[in-house]
Order: structure tokens, then sequence, then C-alpha cells
């Protein structure tokens, strides 16, 4: 069972413009949420987090926004640059500490 | 952060053989993960360690795999009898503390053949 799913596998956007990525999660013991980049070849680098007392947490051109009661967060990247271009993982923690990750958006974000 | 190092990096292994993966984190952290990622598919969480005892293990996680911290620092995933189906990116995170993220080790890429 996904308990972190991420239902688009592929995103193209161009240079400049809002890179919008979701994520949905189905396990309210969730509190602690987090982006992860990933390169090929390479493993997941942490980008942004967000923990259940907020809704809204920003970090330069990214901003992740929760929403508890709909069971959404989503990364919004403005601008997008090409050097955004990877696979963005959305993942969650709650008891016990374990990471749930989702499949992964590929982001293309063309010149 | 100083980065989790994963040896090696690319493995090639024949079905039913033995192999180790090998991550080595810094040794005063107190979570430690495996995870895997089949090609073109989700990042699955193996197991998890803390406190020098497996704290979480998922159904993957079976008997065929084991963990284990031999010398304080280093940080390993055995797999007794690899199968086809064992073919993936093996990666190695540590967690500092509670509340936190994970940094994840480069990865280690098996091929069972």
């Amino acid at each position: 069972d996904q308990q972190v799913k991420q239902n688009s596998p592929s995103l193209s956007v161009q240079e400049g413009r809002i890179s919008i990525l979701n994520c949905d999660y189905t396990n309210s013991m969730f509190d602690y949420f987090l982006w992860y980049k990933k390169y090929p070849a390479e493993g997941p680098t942490f980008l942004i987090s967000i923990s259940s007392i907020k809704d809204k947490n920003e970090d330069g051109r990214f901003t992740v926004f929760l929403n508890k009661s709909a069971k959404h967060l989503s990364l919004h990247i403005v601008p997008s640059q090409p050097g955004d271009s990877a696979v963005y993982f959305c993942a969650a923690s709650g008891l016990g500490n374990q990471f749930y990750f989702g499949t992964g958006t590929s982001l293309t974000v063309i010149p | 952060e100083p980065e989790v190092t994963q040896t090696p990096s690319h493995q090639v292994t024949q079905m039913g053989q033995e192999v180790i993966l090998r991550c080595v984190p810094i040794s005063n952290h107190l979570y430690f993960y495996w995870y895997r990622q089949i090609l073109g598919q989700k990042v699955e969480f193996l197991v998890s360690f803390y406190n020098n005892e497996i704290s979480e293990k998922s159904e993957i996680f079976d008997d065929q795999f084991s963990v284990e911290r031999p010398d304080g620092s280093n940080f390993t995933l055995k797999i007794r009898s690899t199968k086809l189906e064992d073919s993936a990116m093996y990666f190695c995170a540590r967690l500092p503390g509670v509340g936190t993220e994970a940094f994840f080790g480069q990865g280690t890429r098996l091929t069972v053949v």
C-alpha cells in the first residue's frame, strides 16, 4: 500500500515559469514532510521540509505548502531553472521516524 | 554536513551469491536506513537501525537480508543469496536525530545476473 503518492510521473515547464509538484498521503500520523531531489546515478538530496504545525515553508525559490485536511502537499519552484531538472521525491515521516517515499516526479525545465 | 559514502558504487554478482553493501556514515548519528529503488519504480524502505539494533523493517527485508554495524562506523547490508529481482540501487541514509532530514549516500547499483 502506497502511503505517499505522487500521481504525476513527469512534468515539463518552461524556464522562468513556476513548477508545481504534488504529493498526497494517507496516514494522518505523518507529522513531518520533506522533498528530495535526485539526479541520475546519485542519492536523493534533501531540498526542503515542513512540519505539520505549519502550512507553508519557504527557502529561496522553493516553497512547500501543506494542507493537512486534504492530506496534500506541494512543492513550488519559481522561477524554474534548467538546473532544476531532476526527479523530485516527496517523503513523509511520523512515529518511528521511518521515511515513506513517493514514486517521484521527473521535472524537465525547458530552456 | 559530511557525506555518506557507499561502496562499491556498482556490484555485479551471480544469482545465489552473497553480497555486502557498505555505508560509512558519521559514527555519532542515531538512525540509519537502507532503501532501494528498482529501476523505474518507487524508492522502497528496507530497514532502519537505531542504537545498534534493527528498529523497523519492511516486508522486503526477509531472511535473506541482514544489517550490521560491525565496527561502530561502517553500516553494512548483506544479501545472503541474491535473486534477479534484487537488482536495484541501494541507498544508505543517516539521520542525526529525531525530526531531522535524512542524508543519503550516492547509492550502490546492484546487478544480479
